[in-house]
């Protein structure tokens, strides 16, 4: 089976660094994704992790340990538009698990 | 073309009706999915596509039964559903099931209402 855990809610202050914990126990593992999703859209890919360490992209960088199952995103310089649900994503068997997401209130 | 096209955006069907949802992509992908999204919920996997032919089926009722004519296109038709499959229904698809580094490309989903 799949157990994917995440922070319900965060908050955080514009301009700030946030980071969004990710802890994992599945079956199999092939990857690690977050996605991030506004009210009412569809989840539009951000990062992929597959192998240990910190991949980074822009303001979003996303950490991976396969030993410890367990996986961050962070997020530099929080813009009022990052408000978003962040969803961690762990890939088995071909098909994606996704945990419950982590809604994420930017602040003035 | 970058985009996973779905159509229609929002669906309501009573209980008796027969419908179906489209999804199409030209992005060369390989594998096509569907994915139900309740409120405040996570995607949750229905059905996988792998080179056209049905790989995963997640247990889903009958009453759901997906379709890929081409490898462009995926279809979901739908009859006899209940007011509790009432969702958001996503399509992704990714270059391939086994090649999975840039995750997915969702559609922006159809919005269903049984009632």
């Amino acid at each position: 089976g799949q157990n994917i855990d995440q922070p319900t809610e965060m908050t955080a202050t514009e301009g700030a660094i946030v980071q969004i914990n990710c802890t994992y126990q599945t079956s199999g593992f092939n990857g690690l994704f977050w996605y991030q999703q506004h009210a009412g859209e569809a989840p539009t890919f951000l990062s992929y992790n597959v192998l240990d360490g910190l991949e980074e992209k822009g303001r979003f960088s996303s950490f991976l340990s396969r030993s410890k199952g367990y996986s961050y995103l962070l997020l530099k310089e929080l813009q009022m538009k990052d408000s978003a649900s962040y969803l961690c994503a762990v890939r088995d068997a071909g098909k994606s698990t996704f945990g419950d997401g982590t809604t994420l209130t930017v602040k003035p | 073309d970058t985009e996973v096209t779905q159509t229609p955006k929002h669906l309501v069907m009573g209980m008796t009706n027969k419908k179906s949802l489209k999804c199409e992509q030209h992005m060369g992908h390989r594998a096509m999915y569907w994915y139900k999204q309740k409120a405040k919920k996570p995607p949750e996997l229905m059905f996988v596509y792998s080179y056209e032919k049905l790989s995963i089926n997640e247990s889903v009722p009958s009453r759901f039964s997906p379709e890929c004519p081409n490898s462009s296109l995926l279809n979901l038709h739908l009859h006899a559903l209940q007011p509790e499959d009432s969702a958001l229904y996503l399509c992704a698809s990714s270059q391939e099931v086994g090649q999975i580094n840039y995750g997915y490309t969702f559609g922006s989903g159809t919005r269903l209402t049984v009632v």
